[in-house]
């Protein structure tokens, strides 16, 4: 079944380390995107891309980065300059804009103690 | 800038009753809107996507959306609310291919 998968589901790290997380999907989707949500304040885009060796910052960049070598992964390390990098992170792809809706993996929960 | 607005933090309503969750939106051409539902520690589910043509657009579990242009609004109905459509619910918009949401929306249906 195609769709799209984030590990792990629970993370943790030590404050002042570096963390990726991992992003896959078999959807053969052009753009993939990662966000991070905080209670009450919705999805914030960290960054996006919409095609291999590309990619845009979002509203929420600092501290973070990413890379997009393959059409079917797109990493997301969160650096010891994210102030606050505990939440619950979420990893999204779609086709083209207009032609579907974008499709959503299950999330990672990382906490950094 | 491209945003969306969900005015509401929270929704409550009855069973059985409507049930309305409200999204506006400022981009500028036309929009691509979206809504997506939460359950806890979970990924997004799509509800339903306003691309072109009617205004009104059904989805699914028998939510439906009305685009209103003039208004700049595209909120997100229900006839008949269900206790499973407690939830977390998004509206989103996509210019380009930057894809926004708004704040979330918390629905809590009772019995």
């Amino acid at each position: 079944d195609g769709g799209i998968t984030q590990s792990p589901k629970y993370l943790f790290r030590k404050e002042g380390q570096n963390v990726t997380l991992s992003c896959e999907q078999n959807l053969n989707h052009d753009a993939m995107y990662w966000y991070r949500q905080d209670p009450g304040q919705g999805l914030r885009l960290i960054y996006y891309s919409q095609i291999v060796n590309d990619f845009q910052k979002g509203d929420i960049a600092e501290g973070y980065s990413v890379s997009r070598e393959k059409k079917e992964s797109f990493p997301l390390t969160v650096t010891s300059a994210q102030k606050n990098p505990t939440a619950f992170y979420l990893c999204a792809s779609l086709r083209q804009p207009g032609s579907t809706e974008a499709f959503f993996g299950q999330g990672t929960r990382l906490t950094v103690v | 800038a491209q945003s969306v607005a969900q005015p509401e933090d929270q929704v409550n309503v009855a069973e059985g009753n409507p049930l309305t969750v409200k999204c506006t939106y400022s981009v500028s051409g036309n929009p691509y809107l979206f809504w997506y539902v939460q359950y806890p520690n979970r990924g997004l589910q799509f509800l339903l996507k306003y691309i072109t043509g009617d205004n009104l657009v059904k989805g699914s579990y028998g939510f439906e959306a009305e685009f209103n242009k003039s208004q700049t609004s595209f909120h997100l109905k229900k006839p008949s609310a269900l206790v499973s459509d407690s939830a977390l619910y998004f509206c989103a918009v996509i210019w380009g291919y930057k894809l926004s949401f708004g704040a979330g929306t918390t629905v809590t249906v009772r019995a």
